[in-house]
């Protein structure tokens, strides 16, 4: 969804480096998510934000780290890259208060750590 | 700890065949959701199942949820060209989704 927009779209970088991913969305949800994709292994949430001043480990925290800077935003970063941080990445957004509503997705990022 | 497992991880059906990709989970789920993510794209929401034993229908989509809410199926009648790409399940336990591997769907014309 255009309501939900991730940058980079693409990033080469090296072994060690410091990245950052950033995620922003308008759609005023207070839930934001980040995921990594990884051929076959579908998606595994890293951490997860239920508002500015919640935030929660996932499946597989470790080597990240996040920050909620406002209700629209949800960064993702790698402070030391490796490359088995390589993977497609997604930011996605939820309503709170219930448990049955959607995530939307934004349309992903793209890093190669060499 | 928390796994969703989906099979097949791939299909191959030729156009107008039916297709079904099933996904189970080791715990109960509060509900499931479904996801389709075309070539190249993002997960895209289709439905969720909330319900023991629901069942729901797109047009040639049908979704059922288990009665015992551990797992689930997505079952395509007579595919066509646009059905391509992955179907993704994401049980959901309260806090968070856990999602399935993925059913990557090739639909030969």
């Amino acid at each position: 969804d255009a309501d939900v927009t991730q940058t980079p779209r693409n990033r080469i970088t090296k072994t060690g480096k410091r990245i950052m991913l950033e995620c922003s969305q308008t759609k005023g949800h207070d839930r934001m998510y980040w995921y990594r994709q990884d051929p076959g292994l579908g998606l595994q949430l890293i951490y997860y934000s239920f508002d500015v001043k919640d935030i929660n480990k996932g499946e597989i925290s470790d080597g990240y780290s996040v920050s909620r800077q406002a209700q629209a935003k949800f960064s993702l970063s790698l402070e030391s890259a490796i490359p088995n941080q390589t993977a497609l990445y997604f930011c996605a957004t939820r309503a709170g208060g219930r448990d049955t509503d959607t995530q939307y997705f934004g349309p992903g990022t793209r890093l190669t750590v060499l | 700890g928390q796994q969703v497992m989906q099979i097949p991880q791939y299909q191959h059906v030729q156009e107008g065949e039916d297709f079904t990709t099933y996904c189970n989970s080791s715990t109960t789920l509060s509900n499931i959701q479904w996801y389709k993510q075309r070539p190249g794209g993002h997960p895209v929401f289709l439905i969720q199942l909330v319900k023991s034993g629901e069942v729901k229908k797109q047009k040639r989509l049908t979704f059922q949820f288990g009665e015992a809410k551990k797992n689930s199926s997505l079952h395509i009648t007579a595919t066509q060209t646009t059905d391509v790409g992955t179907y993704f399940c994401a049980g959901n336990t309260g806090n968070q989704f856990y999602f399935g591997t993925g059913t990557s769907l090739t639909v030969i014309p």
